[in-house]
């Protein structure tokens, strides 16, 4: 069953611009993670935010999370070509069993 | 450390035959996943495990699918008979605890003809 619903199903833009993601997702959680997978590859962990947490940086990455509307954002800073993968928020659920449930993802195609 | 390991990374296989897939967590991994990636249903957890035991196999589609991990270093999953709508990609994912990201492996593509 799918928790995180991302927005937009598909985003391309121009190296240097931003890319902006979003996830909404159902239930109550006790985490929430962004994933990267590059096309014929695994999933690659990005970020990691906790429930009680509201924004979060890594490097050129910039995850908020707003747990009263149920949404979490993902902004790519300055984008690469080799940023162009797929992007999928994963969900951890309130009872912390430690499993993740992941959304459909988002396509970003980053072009030079 | 080299990562989780999946083998094989490619299986065509007839339909009504055996398959079985191997996953090598993290040494020190407490946690085992086994997902299903396909175009039409995203990924679909399988079955986890935590310390060597299956803790929620909800996920497992029909009988005809079963996992297992004997010890902490080696997990399989195995279809029979495996049929055409099998066809996915099949990832095995360890982590170090409740509240850390996974670790992926590569994947193994099967094709079930």
């Amino acid at each position: 069953s799918q928790q995180g619903e991302e927005d937009p199903q598909a985003l391309s833009i121009q190296e240097g611009e931003n890319a902006t993601m979003n996830c909404s997702y159902k239930t109550s959680i006790n985490n929430l993670q962004w994933y990267r997978q590059n096309s014929g590859r695994g999933l690659v962990h990005l970020i990691l935010i906790r429930s009680n947490e509201r924004e979060k940086h890594s490097g050129r990455l910039r995850v908020t999370l707003d747990t009263s509307k149920k949404s979490s954002s993902l902004l790519i800073t300055a984008s690469r070509a080799a940023d162009t993968a797929s992007y999928f928020c994963a969900t951890g659920p309130s009872s912390n069993t430690g499993k993740l449930i992941f959304g459909q993802g988002t396509t970003l195609q980053v072009k030079p | 450390d080299a990562g989780v390991i999946q083998s094989p990374r490619h299986e065509v296989t007839e339909m009504g035959q055996e398959v079985t897939l191997r996953c090598k967590p993290i040494s020190g991994h407490d946690y085992l996943f086994w997902y299903r990636q396909t175009m039409m249903r995203g990924l679909e957890l399988l079955i986890y495990f935590n310390n060597n035991v299956p803790i929620d196999d909800s996920g497992m589609p029909e009988d005809r699918f079963s996992a297992k991990m004997p010890n902490a270093s080696f997990s399989t999953l195995k279809i029979q008979p495996s049929e055409p709508r099998d066809s996915a990609v099949y990832f095995c994912a360890s982590s170090l605890s409740r509240v850390n990201g996974y670790t992926f492996g590569s994947g193994t593509r099967l094709t079930v003809v």
